[in-house]
């Protein structure tokens, strides 16, 4: 079973415009992280946000906030006034933490496009 | 920027034979993991390591092999590769299995086999 689920192969946006890029996923553990990765066409992965289980606020990074929603197991990645290098894949993670090799899996991935 | 090494950055082989994938680190982190990345399906993990001779599979382990001997080098083998296999290949690498500790990627090596 799919435990990241982004369901938005593509979108764009309109630079300045704020952006939100959905991440659901599935886990009975109440302990957890999620992450979200930027992938430019450079192709290296970048760390944005972390956000944990039991944070009581949602994680905010600079342009970058999460939109945490525990009982909807609902990560979405939020970017606000978009910019041109903002172009790139993003990619939601989420490690559990009964798992002790602290595996880290990721989801489909969404193709973000800033428009001028 | 840390410190990981893949190698090779590209590579050609024919369906068939055997392939080695290195992932060297320089920041002695515990954890090291291989993940294949193809277009629709994200970042999919393929093996990892949670310490010297610690590895476990990942979703998509059938086809692979990974050896760590040490450390800082953790090996994915393709014992006989296939077509379905080409791909982008990462490495990464993460200091602890701790829930907020990120991992640092490597530079991806391309694999396409013909």
């Amino acid at each position: 079973a799919q435990k990241i689920t982004q369901t938005q192969p593509g979108m764009f946006v309109q630079e300045k415009e704020a952006v939100t890029l959905d991440c659901t996923y599935d886990t009975s553990d109440p302990s957890y992280g999620l992450f979200w990765y930027k992938q430019p066409s450079s192709g290296e992965m970048i760390f944005l946000i972390y956000q944990g289980s039991y944070d009581q606020q949602n994680a905010t990074e600079g342009r970058y906030s999460l939109n945490f929603q525990k009982a909807r197991k609902s990560a979405n990645l939020v970017i606000s006034a978009s910019q041109l290098g903002d172009s790139a894949m993003y990619f939601c993670a989420m490690r559990e933490s009964y798992n002790q090799g602290g595996k880290l899996i990721f989801g489909q991935g969404t193709e973000l496009s800033v428009k001028p | 920027d840390a410190g990981i090494t893949q190698s090779p950055r590209h590579k050609v082989t024919e369906t068939g034979t055997p392939v080695t994938l290195r992932c060297h680190q320089t920041e002695n982190h515990r954890y090291m993991y291989w993940y294949r990345q193809d277009p629709g399906h994200g970042l999919r993990l393929i093996h990892y390591s949670y310490g010297v001779k610690d590895t476990d599979k990942g979703e998509v382990s059938d086809g692979y092999s990974v050896s760590r001997s040490k450390t800082e080098d953790f090996l994915l083998t393709l014992e006989s590769a296939t077509s379905s296999q080409t791909s982008v290949y990462f490495c990464a690498i993460s200091e602890s299995g701790m829930l907020n500790t990120e991992a640092f990627f490597g530079q991806g090596t391309r694999l396409t086999v013909v």
